[in-house]
């Protein structure tokens, strides 16, 4: 069954560094989303994005974030000058479609270390 | 705002018992997810039920909603071991094109 993937699974950072998530939707899934789990609490969104650009996103997903597509198979997650608080697990789901029966496909995971 | 709460948030039964996990939410929605996670894997999709079904079935397990109660529940039937994992349900919001998770159950099924 296909799946999404996602790399690294672990990324340990150094305070203030800069760091790319990676994350390889099924092939011909069209939504793709980030989310984000601190170590014991809940998962929480970050970005939605269709068609080439952010469909939507939430309060946590300021400035330091972005995300990207820059080819057909990748769909990559920046956080520039890291904080401490972004240590957390980096979730990327895709969806067939947006129609209501569609579930989101999840990967693995990158955990995130900030030291 | 919260959504999908989930209780109880921490549930242990024996090997063969069945589970029972209720999720509450607080919008409307278009559907309702529950997802599984191991310990520090991703998530898996179990089960999806739209906005206008209120129970569904998949191998060992029973969804239902009552969206008049804005509720859900998860029954898990002659559990196993393997069974052991949290319980998260997530919301598909109307007019959102975001899941918004609980915080899950985290079920301990005792051999």
């Amino acid at each position: 069954e296909p799946e999404v993937t996602q790399t690294p699974s672990h990324q340990v950072t150094q305070m203030g560094q800069e760091v790319i998530l990676r994350c390889v939707p099924i092939s011909n899934h069209l939504y793709f989303y980030w989310y984000r789990q601190i170590l014991g609490q809940k998962v929480e969104f970050l970005v939605s994005f269709y068609n080439n650009e952010i469909s939507e996103k939430s309060e946590i997903f300021d400035d330091q974030f972005s995300v990207e597509r820059p080819d057909g198979s990748n769909f990559t997650l920046k956080i520039r000058s890291t904080k401490l608080e972004d240590s957390a697990m980096y979730f990327c789901a895709s969806r067939l479609t947006g129609a209501y029966n569609q579930p989101q496909h999840f990967g693995d995971g990158t955990r995130l270390s900030i030291l | 705002s919260q959504q999908g709460e989930e209780d109880p948030q921490a549930l242990s039964i024996q090997e063969g018992e069945n589970a029972t996990m209720n999720c509450s939410y607080k919008t409307s929605i278009n559907n309702l997810q529950w997802y599984r996670q191991n310990s520090g894997r991703g998530l898996v999709h179990l089960i999806l039920i739209r906005s206008n079904e209120r129970e569904k079935h998949s191998g060992r397990l029973r969804v239902t909603l009552d969206t008049s109660k804005k509720s859900s529940s998860l029954l898990i039937t002659a559990s196993r071991a393997a069974d052991t994992a949290s319980y998260f349900c997530a919301t598909d919001e109307v007019n959102n094109n975001d899941m918004r998770f609980g915080a899950g159950t985290r079920l301990t099924v005792k051999p």
